[in-house]
């Protein structure tokens, strides 16, 4: 059972443009939604995070929206740059919002063209 | 410094071997992780460590076992090596619970079965 459903799979954007991300959720029990990056031949990193007391985060170019009637959660990258370039995995977690038990999506392989 | 450094990077190894994959956090954190990211980039958390106690245990094989010697390190065994094996493996730390925020990926063990 996917408990956290990413799409797109991949996404191609412009230099400039938007990259929109989503992902959608099942367990009402998730309080904590981060978002990781991940380059070639590197591990996840920890781009940016939301709880859901609030409706978006953001941290430069990089805004979280969240829904949480709705149980769906996006990455939205303004000006998107060439070494945005990277893949992309939403994650959740209900063990007090930790790191503990994360479940990650799929994966959305972004490649934004120069 | 690296904060969770790995080793091997690349490991290429027979079908029926036993090998092990190294990790090691100079972050104090208190648990640590292993995930599988197979051919599709798909993460999936196999084991993760808390003061030396095992807490999550998934699914995995029981040809694969978590051994922890101390607090900074977790290293991974698999006995008797099989072509699904195959996949990067990363070793992550966070630190418990509420008090975390971040799991930090060391870089990745590539594992060929051949």
């Amino acid at each position: 059972q996917q408990q956290v459903k990413q799409s797109p799979q991949s996404l191609i954007v412009q230099k400039g443009g938007i990259s929109i991300i989503n992902c959608a959720y099942e367990n009402t029990a998730f309080d904590y939604f981060p978002w990781y990056q991940q380059f070639p031949g590197k591990g996840p990193a920890l781009l940016i995070a939301i709880r859901p007391d609030v409706s978006e985060k953001k941290e430069g170019r990089f805004t979280i929206s969240f829904n949480k009637s709705a149980k769906q959660f996006s990455l939205h990258i303004m000006d998107s740059q060439p070494g945005d370039s990277a893949t992309y995995f939403c994650a959740a977690s209900d063990l007090g919002g930790g790191a503990d038990g994360l479940t990650f999506g799929k994966g959305t392989h972004l490649i934004i063209q120069p | 410094d690296t904060a969770v450094s790995q080793t091997p990077k690349y490991l290429v190894t027979q079908m029926g071997n036993d090998k092990s994959i190294k990790c090691e956090q100079n972050l104090g954190h208190d648990t640590m992780y292993w995930y599988k990211q197979d051919s599709k980039k798909f993460l999936k958390i196999m084991f993760s460590y808390n003061n030396k106690e095992l807490i999550i245990n998934e699914t995995v094989p029981n040809r694969f076992s978590p051994k922890s010697p101390d607090k900074a390190h977790l290293n991974l065994h698999i006995n008797s090596l099989e072509l699904g094996d195959s996949a990067v493996y990363f070793c992550a730390s966070s630190r418990p619970g509420r008090r975390s925020t971040e799991a930090f990926f060391g870089q990745g063990t590539r594992l060929t079965v051949v």
